[in-house]
């Protein structure tokens, strides 16, 4: 069945190191995939998306490539800053059933000074 | 504008109690869900509103009862809840209950039963 798979956390990093978090997933069709992020007592923004093969998606120094041949759509950010410290979760919905979405089991980042 | 607001932020309720949940977005979506979100989980569907009318109901409990009086407000009343009903309530929205549009999403509301 349709599933995300995301790294377990936590994912501890100083600040200003390189960030990838890594997203496979198992979908039928063509899914369009996202990547959402959850701050502290808040609800979830969506951060990026993709909706094709080989699209990037962009914001706020995050990046992903929608990867068809490999299925993964893996978070990566150049700099991280402590205001990053979140729960990542990766998403998808699939093409041609439901348009509900299927999400990953998230993944902690904390940033430190 | 991607809004959508959600009141109360907190709310604590005994089992016996009635309460409800609100939720709101001005962004023309025809698309409305209720999630809940228990700590260090991804959210997990209860109910979806499409154009208005209940459209799924992943087997919720008769306690939590959805409802949609327009296409601009969503409410969740409550009613004789379990502590194990605790969570964040998170609402979210999409422009239609079609697979080419993403979900956007409340701040939600924490829910202590006691």
């Amino acid at each position: 069945g349709d599933s995300v798979t995301q790294m377990e956390g936590p994912v501890t990093l100083s600040e200003e190191a390189f960030l990838t978090i890594n997203c496979t997933y198992t979908a039928t069709g063509y899914p369009s995939l996202f990547w959402y992020v959850q701050y502290p007592g808040e609800g979830l923004q969506l951060l990026l998306k993709a909706t094709k093969a080989d699209d990037k998606g962009s914001n706020k120094g995050f990046e992903a490539t929608y990867r068809k041949e490999t299925t993964s759509f893996h978070l990566e950010k150049g700099s991280v800053q402590v205001s990053d410290s979140a729960v990542y979760f990766c998403a998808f919905i699939s093409s041609g059933g439901s348009y509900i979405p299927t999400f990953g089991r998230g993944t902690s980042l904390i940033v430190h000074p | 504008d991607t809004e959508v607001t959600q009141t109360p932020k907190h709310l604590v309720m005994g089992m016996t109690n009635k309460k409800s949940l609100k939720c709101e977005q001005h962004m023309g979506h025809r698309a409305m869900y209720w999630y809940k979100q228990k700590a260090k989980k991804p959210p997990e569907l209860m109910f979806v509103y499409s154009y208005e009318k209940l459209s799924i109901n992943e087997s919720v409990p008769s306690r939590f009862s959805p409802e949609c009086p327009n296409s601009s407000l969503l409410n969740l009343h409550l009613h004789a809840l379990q502590p194990e009903d605790s969570a964040l309530y998170l609402c979210a929205s999409s422009l239609l209950p079609t697979s080419a549009y993403e979900q956007y999403f409340g701040p939600g509301t924490r829910l202590t039963v006691t």
